[in-house]
């Protein structure tokens, strides 16, 4: 499906920068969930978020990351004073209410691509 | 902490061969379990899944995957490729009744499947 949206695809910063990334769910979807997957590893869990609400950011970084899922707009994983290190593939997921992962309803998007210079 | 294993990096077969991509976990509860695939240039898709029942599951293309509790793996098996089936293949679980995004990802196998 192409249904989760992701923009930017792909996105070049240099260090210090701040890097925005942007998430829009399928239609109806309430839920989001963004992942990062840095070279040769696997997709790592951030956080999880419905509209207004951080549900779980067990996976957030403590510092420089934030994420919000307004009531309106798309969800925005922010990251700020960006370092090499940040480079990654950072995915975004959606689901709909009742979803998520434990039912297996949970649908990606293409991802976004940061380099850090 | 929760882990997943796959065993291979990258696979490289011929159109026809058989495939078995092996996925281990490490989490000793129950637990629900997940093939992803990624098309070249296209966003994850869910091959197939695990939650109870019978232990063998079958998805979609011809995918199937054997849930071995004794053995925590969760392998996925196709038995004849096709050069369509180039992608890269992530095994994936999550702790039963855990946060709804928590997906806990393997490293990925990248299969090439040569015409």
């Amino acid at each position: 499906n192409a249904g989760v949206m992701q923009n930017p695809r792909h996105l070049v910063r240099r260090r210090g920068q701040e890097a925005r990334l942007r998430c829009s769910p399928m239609k109806g979807h309430s839920h989001v969930y963004w992942y990062r997957q840095l070279p040769e590893e696997g997709l790592k869990f951030m956080v999880y978020l419905q509209k207004e609400n951080i549900i779980d950011e067990s996976g957030m970084p403590k510092e420089r990351f934030s994420a919000e899922f307004p009531k309106e707009g798309p969800s925005i994983l922010r990251i700020q004073q960006v370092v090499r290190g940040d480079s990654a593939a950072y995915f975004c997921a959606s689901s709909p209410l009742g979803g998520g992962a434990n039912t297996g309803e949970l649908f990606f998007g293409e991802g976004s691509r940061l380099t850090v210079l | 902490a929760q882990s997943v294993s796959q065993h291979n990096h990258h696979v490289i077969l011929s159109e026809a061969a058989s495939l078995e991509l092996g996925c281990n976990y490490s989490y000793g509860g129950t637990v629900n379990l997940f093939w992803y695939v990624q098309y070249p240039g296209q966003h994850l898709q869910l091959l197939l899944k695990y939650f109870s029942g019978d232990p063998l599951v079958k998805g979609i293309k011809g995918f199937e995957a054997e849930f071995i509790k004794s053995k925590f793996s969760f392998n996925l098996r196709k038995p004849s490729v096709q050069w369509s089936d180039t992608a890269e293949y992530f095994c994936a679980v999550i702790n039963y009744g855990g946060s709804q995004g928590n997906l806990i990802f393997g490293k990925g196998t990248k299969l090439s499947v040569k015409p």
